[in-house]
C-alpha cells in the first residue's frame, strides 16, 4: 500500500521569504502522480501543484515549485515570496495512474506567515 | 470555484439518525470520489464511483453507502450515526489523468 509522510506538523515563514515543505512517500509503482493541496481556514481543498512521476522536470506554478526526487521518494514544495494568504494547511498526496485513482494524503502541515 | 457542488454545507443531527450528502461533479467528469476529514483520522478515501458504477472502496463503514445517478450526481448516505462520525465530508471529481478537484465539503456535526 502507498503511504505519504509529512513529518513536520507546523512551519512558520516571514512574509516575502521562501519556505520549503517536506513530503516523502512509499510506493512500488513506477508511474504515478503527486500533488500538493492547500486547505485555508475556509476548509476548501485547493490544488496547488501536480507532478507526474515520469517527468524529470520539476513542476512550477507561479510562486510554487516542487523538488521531486524519485529515487529518494521525496516531494517537497517551495513557496517563494510568501504572502499572508499562503497561511494554510498543506497536504501532500499520491495517486496511482489509471482508473482507481484515489488520493492518499499525508497528515498535513500548518504553515503560518508572519507579517 | 472548483466546479464541484456539495450540499448541504452544514448538517447537525443526533446519534442514531440518517443523513444524505449530495455532490454534483464538474461538467464532463465521470468519476466522483468521497473523502472524510476528521481530527484523528486525517483525510481518508471512502469510495469512488465512475459513470454510475462503484469503482473502488476505501475505509468506508458498513453503515455508510453511496450511489451515483445517471446524471452523474452522487449521494453519500450515512446511517445509525455515532458521535465519531462528526467530520468534514468532501466530494471530488476528475481523476485518471486529470487532477481531482474538490467541493467545499459538508460539515457534519453529531450531537
Amino acid at each position: 500500500a502507498q503511504t505519504v509522510t509529512q513529518s513536520q506538523p507546523e512551519m512558520s515563514v516571514q512574509e516575502a521569504e521562501t519556505v520549503t515543505l517536506s513530503c516523502t512517500y512509499d510506493t512500488s509503482e513506477s508511474d504515478y502522480y503527486l500533488f500538493w493541496y492547500k486547505q485555508p481556514p475556509s476548509r476548501q481543498m485547493i490544488l496547488v501543484i501536480r507532478q507526474e512521476a515520469y517527468k524529470q522536470q520539476n513542476a512550477t506554478e507561479n510562486r510554487f515549485s516542487v523538488n521531486f526526487q524519485k529515487a529518494a521518494k521525496s516531494f517537497s514544495l517551495k513557496i517563494s515570496d510568501s504572502q499572508l494568504g499562503d497561511a494554510a494547511m498543506y497536504f501532500c498526496a499520491y495517486t496511482s495512474k489509471g482508473a482507481n485513482s484515489k488520493l492518499t494524503f499525508g497528515k498535513g502541515i500548518t504553515l503560518s506567515v508572519r507579517p | 470555484d472548483s466546479g464541484v457542488t456539495q450540499t448541504p454545507k452544514h448538517l447537525i443531527t443526533a446519534t442514531g439518525q440518517r443523513v444524505t450528502l449530495r455532490c454534483s461533479p464538474r461538467s464532463g467528469d465521470l468519476s466522483v470520489y468521497w473523502y472524510q476529514q476528521s481530527l484523528d483520522q486525517g483525510l481518508q478515501f471512502l469510495i469512488q464511483y465512475y459513470n454510475g458504477e462503484e469503482r473502488a472502496k476505501g475505509n468506508i463503514l458498513e453503515r455508510f453507502s453511496a450511489q451515483q445517478f445517471p446524471d452523474l450526481h452522487s449521494e453519500l448516505n450515512l446511517s445509525s450515526l455515532e458521535l465519531g462520525d462528526s467530520a468534514l465530508y468532501f466530494c471530488a471529481s476528475g481523476g485518471g489523468d486529470q487532477p481531482q478537484h474538490f467541493g467545499d465539503g459538508t460539515r457534519l456535526s453529531i450531537l
